[in-house]
């Protein structure tokens, strides 16, 4: 089974800082690892995700996060903190089949 | 190509009740996920359609049942109710049923129940 824990609820920045979302998942198998964002009133949208390959993965809107297996970790990061980054931001865990679990999510605010 | 859809997109229930809610995934798309997601909880996975066929199924309560047609739409019925059934119920689709593809999320349907 799979599974994610996000370390923080909450994190706040002030505008044009580093963004530095934490997540650490458990898996028994190769994960497949994504980075969702929830906007208010909306579902969940992609803004990347690892299966194979290279370990650092690039998103949509500057995001990026790194597949770093001996540390379990697939950490978020975003050079320059916009204050349209404000949102929920999801990390999830699919085993091969699918059976995609998320963790309990941050809550990022942008400080102008 | 439109996306995912869900209807109702608000659902005001009172305790006891039941109510279906439906999912249109994006054309192509053969595998449906729905999702509860509450404050105290987070996104939780109900469970899994793939080709009219449940292949997982998260940690609920039987009256959380779910279907999927041959057009690959699913519906997600909750029976008898309960206060606690109060969520943003998400609705997901992928392509296929490998775990390496995202899925895409519909608005979701937001229950309240009184």
């Amino acid at each position: 089974a799979q599974s994610v824990t996000q370390l923080g609820s909450h994190v706040s920045v002030s505008e044009g800082a580093l963004v530095l979302l934490r997540c650490n998942y458990s898996s028994s198998v190769p994960p497949y690892l994504f980075w969702y964002v929830q906007y208010p009133n909306q579902g969940l949208q992609l803004l990347l995700k690892y299966t194979t390959g290279a370990t650092l993965v690039k998103g949509i809107n500057g995001f990026e996060a790194e597949f770093k297996k001996s540390e379990t970790s697939f950490h978020l990061t975003k050079p320059s903190a916009h204050m349209s980054d404000a949102a929920e931001y999801f990390c999830a865990v699919s085993g091969p089949l699918g059976d995609m679990r998320f963790g309990a999510g941050t809550r990022l605010t942008v400080k102008p | 190509k439109a996306g995912v859809t869900q209807t109702p997109r608000y659902l005001i229930k009172t305790r006891g009740q039941q109510v279906t809610l439906s999912c249109s995934p994006i054309s192509g798309h053969r595998s449906v996920s729905w999702y509860q997601q509450t404050p105290g909880q987070g996104l939780q996975f109900l469970f899994e359609y793939f080709s009219e066929t449940q292949r997982n199924k998260g940690n609920f309560p039987g009256r959380f049942s779910g279907r999927q047609f041959s057009n690959s739409r699913s519906e997600m019925n909750v029976s008898t109710l309960e206060l606690g059934d109060s969520a943003l119920y998400l609705c997901a689709s992928s392509l296929v049923e490998s775990g390496a593809n995202e899925q895409f999320f519909g608005p979701g349907t937001r229950l309240t129940v009184l």
